[in-house]
């Protein structure tokens, strides 16, 4: 199975912050990787595919970039809505596997 | 709008067993693969399930595999998780996803429901 790494696992922030988590493959996926966010007893939202990908909706403050097994997710300017958990998931092959987590508090 | 409601989770013994639903709504239900993942208590989400759309292929991960069956009924359009010979460690929240796009991106999740199973 692909593991996924995902750091840090916990982060503080202030509304405004620029906000970077980073999720690392054990393999090379291709590109194929999403972001999520999950607030406390709600569906997790996926905010982007194909590693850079908006989804319809997500607000531009959100991006994604790859560098080679590096993915990142970048906040531009956290908004209150932001606080969340954030998790990467890969779907370039069998079992779909995720990572840890990413705990955004407010500071 | 597209939603995954779980249902039928809750209290069970050990050994005993439990079947979870997923009602889809707002998509061609029949037209894609679904999933089941879960999230163990203090950790993070792990792959269950997954069968494909016209339900003729069903995998499992090792730890349900002989345990668990994933079906689905497209007329109702209705995602099932029938879990059986349940212990201690399956207790977790279970989500049910749609696999969109690629038959592996989780695109859309319901909420999760919560299995516990504990004497």
């Amino acid at each position: 199975d692909i593991q996924m790494t995902q750091s840090p696992s916990s982060l503080s922030a202030s509304v405004g912050d620029r906000v970077t988590i980073t999720c690392r493959a054990s393999q090379g996926i291709s590109g194929y990787l999403a972001w999520f966010q999950q607030k406390p007893g709600k569906a997790p939202k996926s905010l982007i595919y194909a590693a850079s990908s908006l989804q319809s909706g997500v607000p531009s403050r959100f991006s994604g970039s790859e560098s080679g097994t590096d993915f990142t997710l970048t906040i531009s300017s956290l908004q209150p809505e932001d606080f969340a958990i954030y998790f990467c998931q890969q779907y370039k092959s069998s079992p779909p596997t995720f990572g840890g987590g990413t705990k955004v508090e407010m500071k | 709008e597209v939603q995954l409601v779980e249902s039928g989770g809750g209290l069970v013994q050990p050994g005993g067993s439990l079947r979870l639903s997923c009602a889809g709504s707002g998509f061609t239900f029949r037209g894609y693969w679904m999933h089941w993942v879960r999230r163990d208590p203090g950790k993070g989400l792990v792959w269950v399930s997954r069968i494909n759309n016209d339900g003729t292929s069903t995998d499992y991960a090792d730890f349900v595999k002989g345990r668990f069956t994933i079906s689905r009924g497209n007329t109702e359009n209705t995602l099932y998780l029938q879990m059986t010979s349940l212990r201690t460690e399956d207790t977790a929240i279970y989500y049910c996803a749609r696999g969109g796009g690629a038959p592996n991106f989780l695109d859309y999740w319901g909420q999760g429901i919560l299995v516990t199973v504990s004497s």
